[in-house]
């Protein structure tokens, strides 16, 4: 499918689990991203990636991991989950020379 | 502190009122944006306003973006229930995008 597709869309896992959270866009854009939305917080950026094996720190990275490997997939690895992680998970991309970014659907994780 | 504020952060009004939205700093910025995130979805991109003093409409949605460039607006008019959502202002800084806290827009029939 065209655009930007997360998955899951719905996750439980246990605390100390590892888990990862996919983000696929059919767009060659070279930038991507990973918020976390939480109510009191807003959208909370994770990190970001430039092109393929650029990324960098956004405002909230501890207890993340990325990858970009390819253009079109950046996925998002909680290396050892904690309850503190339960959130709402967005990734975008944008072009080059825009910052209009468009959003995935969203994946809905709870730490058990 | 903030680089965006927006107000207000909740607002609950009856079908067919208007209402405006405020999104201000005190930095100049080249562009801004607005995006609707409608419940249990991502954010979508309503407009991006360049140039002090512009207004753009969209349908029954006008964004205005002040002379300095430093603050927006959203006006609505006649809102109904599929207005109803999250709203967001934002700009880009250092490749990323900043976004204001948002308004909570609730429509009720």
């Amino acid at each position: 499918d065209a655009g930007i597709t997360q998955s899951p869309r719905y996750k439980i896992t246990e605390t100390g689990r590892q888990v990862t959270l996919m983000c696929h866009q059919t767009w060659s854009h070279s930038y991507m991203f990973w918020y976390r939305q939480d109510l009191g917080h807003g959208l909370r950026l994770i990190y970001y990636s430039a092109a393929a094996d650029i990324t960098d720190k956004g405002e909230v990275p501890d207890g993340y991991v990325v990858s970009r490997s390819k253009t079109e997939n950046f996925p998002l690895t909680l290396e050892s989950a904690t309850r503190s992680q339960t959130s709402v998970y967005f990734c975008a991309s944008r072009t080059r020379v825009s910052y209009e970014q468009y959003f995935g659907p969203g994946t809905r994780l709870t730490v058990t | 502190t903030q680089l965006l504020e927006q107000s207000p952060q909740f607002l609950s009004i009856q079908e067919g009122e208007n209402l405006t939205v405020y999104c201000n700093s005190s930095s100049v910025f080249s562009s801004l944006q607005w995006y609707r995130q409608e419940p249990g979805e991502g954010p979508v991109l309503l407009v991006t306003v360049v140039t002090g003093g512009e207004v753009k409409k969209l349908k029954r949605l006008t964004f205005q973006f002040g002379d300095a460039r430093k603050d927006s607006s959203l006006h609505i008019t006649a809102a109904q229930p599929g207005d109803t959502g999250l709203y967001l202002c934002a700009v880009g800084q250092g490749g990323k995008l900043i976004f204001g806290q948002g308004t909570e827009l609730s429509v009720k029939p």
